[in-house]
């Protein structure tokens, strides 16, 4: 079966990165695009940008451009995801979900932003 | 950007039949999606392509799409289904390229 298996929760200091993983399997993982979304405290669904596993070629959200970084390893079916210049409104939680329809989705990462 | 409208809240009674909208701009020339999100919980895709449902999605959901607004349908509603829905549409001519509606709030009475 799908699955998509994040790393933990990270607390980090303003002005820090954060590196979050996400290790599929049950499918081949070349095959599928990886979406990143992050959901903040008590608010919506907010998409950061898509990777492409097989060939690595990613598209961020204008948003996140210059501060975020998609890249994978074929070697352990991994995608990850690195925010940096961090600030407190990156508090949230961080999913990565395949497909275009987001069909199947990470168990989710917290990352809290505080000094 | 392409902006999806969803009313805040949404409130029926066990049995009956709820309905959440998602409005923009000729969105019945676009792929919606829609998701379902407990609390504490990831996202669950209920509805893909309009109105397609994934294995394990009960028939009670369903889903159209035509001029300005997209339709999530949730027949006989349960307790169960108390949760919040997110509809979601692909615009390669937009930035971000995938956009979310607000989110809709489910209550069942």
């Amino acid at each position: 079966q799908v699955q998509l298996v994040q790393s933990g929760a990270e607390v980090k200091k303003p002005g820090a990165s954060v590196k979050v993983s996400c290790k599929a399997s049950g499918y081949t993982f070349t095959s599928y695009y990886m979406h990143w979304v992050r959901q903040a405290p008590g608010q919506g669904l907010e998409w950061m940008g898509i990777i492409n596993p097989s060939g690595g070629s990613t598209s961020y959200a204008q948003k996140f451009q210059g501060r975020v970084t998609m890249t994978r390893d074929t070697s352990t079916s991994t995608v990850y995801m690195e925010l940096s210049s961090l600030r407190s409104e990156d508090t949230a939680v961080y999913y990565c979900a395949r497909e275009v329809s987001l069909d199947y989705w990470g168990q989710g990462t917290l990352v809290t932003v505080s000094s | 950007s392409y902006v999806l409208t969803q009313p805040p809240s949404v409130s029926v009674a066990p049995g009956k039949t709820a309905r959440i909208t998602c409005g923009g701009n000729n969105i019945g020339s676009k792929s919606v999606h829609w998701y379902q999100q407990k609390p504490g919980q990831a996202p669950v895709l209920v509805v893909y392509d309009d109105s397609d449902r994934p294995s394990g999605i009960p028939e009670r959901f369903s889903g159209s799409n035509s001029g300005n607004t997209a339709t999530l349908t949730i027949s006989r509603v349960e307790a169960g289904d108390e949760a919040d829905y997110y509809c979601q549409v692909w615009d390669s001519s937009s930035d971000p390229l995938c956009v979310f509606g607000g989110g809709t709030k489910l209550t069942v009475l």
